[in-house]
């Protein structure tokens, strides 16, 4: 079962808005990733951001990490066409060292 | 090599029939990954290996197994497929278990008719 969940499950917007995923987990965490996947392509890691981190930065994408609520969000500024692609969260619990993926969100950026 | 490689890119076969995933990886990571991708579903993990020699089950084991004979080699068997396997495969590794990031290969689109 997923322990992490994203929302929404699809978001379609225009060129240059931003673009704010979420997800949601159940359990403790020690970490958080987010991935890209591009169709018919494997994943692509995109930030990891460790339980006792609030926010972290990489280039157009900036991700919050919010314990007390068991969720994070993604946030990509100024979006282009070519970040069209589906977004992943993958959890990492204490004691599993399993990571548990999301079942996505997929991201559409118009031109 | 660079990164991860999967073999074949994709395959039909006929249920019943027997088949191994191939996934190789070149960065000496210990710990490694099969998930599968349903439409809808995510990704699920059917099994992994933190280190050669040993694996565990995830969430979608039965019908699958893996072996862990080296550091960059881990395949996956279908030993009697089933059209319920029809899937797109990921191999990934990471280099410890848990607290990096994941490195995906490029997947493995499998048909079972």
């Amino acid at each position: 079962s997923q322990q992490g969940e994203e929302d929404p499950q699809a978001l379609s917007i225009q060129e240059g808005e931003n673009a704010t995923m979420n997800c949601s987990y159940k359990t403790s965490i020690n970490n958080l990733q987010w991935y890209r996947q591009n169709s018919g392509r494997g994943l692509v890691h995109l930030i990891l951001i460790r339980s006792n981190e609030r926010e972290k930065h990489s280039g157009r994408l900036r991700v919050t990490l919010d314990t007390s609520k068991k969720s994070s969000s993604l946030l990509i500024t100024a979006s282009r066409a070519a970040d069209t692609a589906s977004y992943f969260c993958a959890t990492v619990s204490g004691g599993s060292y399993i990571p548990t993926f999301g079942r996505g969100t997929s991201l559409i950026v118009h031109p | 090599i660079a990164g991860i490689t999967q073999a074949p890119t994709s395959q039909i076969l006929a249920a019943g029939r027997r088949m191994t995933l191939r996934c190789t990886q070149d960065m000496r990571h210990n710990a490694m990954y099969w998930y599968r991708q349903d439409l809808g579903l995510g990704l699920r993990l059917i099994h992994y290996s933190n280190t050669a020699g040993t694996t565990g089950k995830g969430e979608v084991p039965d019908g699958y197994s893996v072996s862990r004979a080296n550091t960059d080699d881990f395949p996956l068997t279908l030993a009697s497929a089933v059209p319920s396997q029809t899937s797109v495969y990921f191999c990934a590794a990471e280099p410890e278990a848990g607290y990096n990031e994941q490195f995906f290969g490029p997947g493995t689109r499998l048909t079972v008719l």
